[in-house]
């Protein structure tokens, strides 16, 4: 039951440049969206959000859309920094009065100096 | 900046064995919950724990699985008969409303 996907296990990108990290979703009723950066041997820190009644939403050098058509949102970093390099975890409430989280597998960023 | 806060970091119990993991969440937060994650795998949710009582659970928490509040600062998920399959890193969060959920650094519980 794979309702949040994030089909890309990795990526890489060069320090200074832009890193698009992807996430869809099966479940139309979702409505709320969130990004969380996980480091080894922490937890997962919450990064940002987005409700279904936007399509952007930006913090520094975070951004974040979302396409409901496509069931679709993307996280935008730049510029990317090596810091950045953790995995990125894309979440979701469930249904309308639910708080239980549903998270995709994560994307593994690698920002290269 | 506050922290949800996780001990042990490490426990390792052998099958069968009764385990108590701790949580301290965020002080003035409302919501608790608990995750874990097996190795490879997804984050899962387990529960969720508003005003004293269990508010959501997920098929995985079983009766091996209790949840507690024992005083004003500490929430505690009990396994009571360890399996080998419960090897995994547990997440508790908590949050002020619904969202966002704030995570500790997790307990890698072992089982043997």
């Amino acid at each position: 039951d794979q309702q949040v996907k994030q089909n890309s296990p990795s990526l890489s990108v060069q320090e200074g440049r832009i890193s698009i990290l992807n996430c869809d979703y099966t479940n139309s009723m979702f409505d709320y969206f969130l990004w969380y950066k996980k480091y080894p041997a922490e937890g997962p820190t919450f990064l940002i959000s987005i409700s279904s009644i936007k399509d952007k939403n930006e913090d520094g050098r975070f951004t974040v859309f979302l396409n409901k058509s496509a069931k679709h949102l993307s996280l935008h970093i730049v510029p990317s920094q090596p810091g950045d390099s953790a995995v990125y975890f894309c979440a979701a409430p469930g249904e309308a009065g639910s708080y239980q989280l549903t998270f995709g597998k994560g994307t593994k960023l690698s920002v290269i100096p | 900046e506050p922290e949800v806060t996780q001990t042990p970091s490490h426990q390792v119990t052998q099958m069968g064995q009764e385990v108590i993991l701790r949580c301290v969440p965020i002080s003035n937060h409302l919501y608790f919950y608990w995750y874990r994650q097996i190795l490879g795998q997804k984050v899962e949710f387990l529960v969720s724990f508003y005003n004293n009582e269990i508010s959501e659970k997920s098929e995985i928490f079983d009766d091996q699985f209790s949840v507690e509040r024992p005083d004003g600062s500490n929430f505690t998920l009990k396994i009571r008969s360890t399996k080998l399959e419960d090897s995994a890193m547990y997440f508790c969060a908590s949050s002020q409303g619904s969202q966002p959920q704030h995570f500790g650094d997790g307990t890698r519980l072992s089982i043997l």
